[in-house]
């Protein structure tokens, strides 16, 4: 159980075009998803925060005007990542949680995402 | 958030027991230690989590000091699909999750 979907798994596409990548919980309901960003050689940074049905929340210095999260249904939460350029190249990774309390976030595989 | 301590590598031969330490001496007591691990190139697996008592779970065990400062994962029989980054996190409920540089276990043949 608790299986996060991601798609696509990776992705080229030229300077300047918009990406969107999906996050999909496949076998529970998450109420918040959460959005990471991964470097070669380097740790997953936390990007933003989302609530369904509410705005997300981003961390310092993540442009909420470039990286756009949109978490319409329980479900399903999408990250758009607008007028790319080749420093927006990287590994996007989800997670998602279900309901209140302690409890694991479950993660996608990530989508790697390379700009031309 | 509460900062951690982890060896940047360690190796292990298949088939015994690796123990991975943590240290995490400024956490707060409402903050439960989570491990994830991750292999190359996929997301984060959750692994194990506890507050002040030790756990198990078909994975893992995950022994964690009196005073709390400290804990250690164990995988009991190391194979070498258990390679990979190991991250110890202390969380507070439903919140972020702050990623430090892990620990890269080799499980060697």
């Amino acid at each position: 159980g608790a299986v996060v979907s991601q798609h696509p798994s990776w992705v080229i596409c030229k300077s300047g075009t918009s990406v969107k990548i999906e996050c999909r919980s496949l076998d529970f309901q998450a109420t918040t998803m959460f959005w990471y960003r991964q470097f070669p050689k380097q740790s997953l940074m936390l990007m933003a925060t989302s609530n369904e049905g509410s705005k997300a929340t981003y961390e310092q210095g993540v442009e909420k005007d470039k990286f756009l999260i949109n978490h319409a249904s329980l479900t399903l939460s999408t990250l758009t990542v607008t007028s790319a350029h080749p420093e927006d190249s990287s590994f996007y990774i989800c997670s998602a949680i279900t309901g209140q309390g302690h409890q694991p976030q479950h993660f996608g595989d990530g989508t790697r995402l390379s700009i031309l | 958030d509460a900062k951690t301590t982890q060896p940047p590598s360690m190796d292990c031969a298949e088939g015994r027991a690796a123990n991975l330490p943590c240290n995490h001496s400024t956490i707060s007591g409402n903050e439960y230690v989570y491990w994830y691990r991750q292999i190359h190139s996929q997301g984060p697996q959750y692994i194990i989590h506890g507050l002040k008592n030790n756990e198990t779970n078909e994975m893992a065990s995950l022994i964690i000091t009196e005073d709390r400062k400290s804990s250690t994962l164990i995988l009991p029989h190391a194979t070498l699909r258990d390679t990979a980054v190991y991250y110890c996190i202390p969380e507070t409920s439903g919140s972020r999750l702050t990623f430090g540089e892990g620990t890269q276990l080799t499980v060697n043949p």
